[in-house]
């Protein structure tokens, strides 16, 4: 059965210190993966995506995450937290068939001043 | 250019009635779709277009609920005799179109509160 796993329900991290967000996936094919945050009473914003091209990602500020297909991951990765980021983060897997869209149940994630 | 939207932005609604949510895609999105994102379950997808068409309803958590989509534009998501558990937030989504890699660019929600 195809499942999305973000190994953390809240992530807390200091203010210019790195950032790292894990998802797992299973399924037997060859998924696209995409990274989504939602700030406090604001809609999804796409973050990035992977599409079978390079397997390091690079997406909106200063995220970026990499394909690992041995380890079935998609984990999402910043050098330095800004205040800013704070927000809840969500892994998504998608497969050739639009209906099969599955959601990780998020992490949330608080930067420390 | 303008994004998706979606109308209303919040809704209170008392158990037993009927509500309609309605979403305005990206123009030129041929592809639509609607999710609900409740504190009990996360973010869960309830259904999609291509075009007018849904292939698979299957996500619908119940037959209470229905979606319909006309002109290939803007889509509505009816719940019949709406439950507390109907509480939630309901999200839009459009693309291109209904592909895997295809970005989804999201609408702010309406958060549906049964009182």
């Amino acid at each position: 059965a195809q499942s999305v796993t973000q190994l953390d329900s809240h992530v807390s991290v200091s203010e210019g210190t790195p950032v790292l967000l894990r998802c797992n996936y299973s399924s037997s094919y060859s998924p696209s993966l995409f990274w989504y945050v939602q700030h406090p009473n604001k809609g999804l914003q796409l973050l990035l995506k992977y599409t079978s091209a390079a397997t390091l990602v690079k997406g909106i500020n200063g995220f970026e995450a990499e394909f690992k297909k041995s380890e079935t991951s998609f984990h999402l990765t910043k050098p330095s937290a800004h205040m800013s980021d704070a927000a809840e983060y969500f892994c998504v897997v998608m497969w050739s068939s639009a209906s099969k869209i599955i959601f990780g149940s998020g992490t949330r994630l608080s930067i420390r001043p | 250019g303008a994004g998706v939207s979606q109308s209303p932005s919040n809704k209170v609604t008392e158990k037993g009635k009927d509500v309609e949510l309605r979403c305005d895609p990206i123009s030129g999105h041929t592809a639509l779709y609607w999710y609900r994102q409740s504190l009990g379950q996360g973010l869960e997808f309830l259904i999609y277009f291509q075009g007018n068409s849904a292939p698979d309803k299957s996500g619908l958590p119940s037959d209470r609920f229905s979606a319909e989509r006309t002109g290939g534009s803007v889509s509505t998501l009816t719940i019949q005799r709406t439950q507390q558990e109907d509480s939630a937030v309901y999200l839009c989504a459009s693309s291109l179109r209904a592909a895997g890699q295809e970005t989804q660019y999201f609408g702010p929600g309406t958060r549906l509160l049964v009182l």
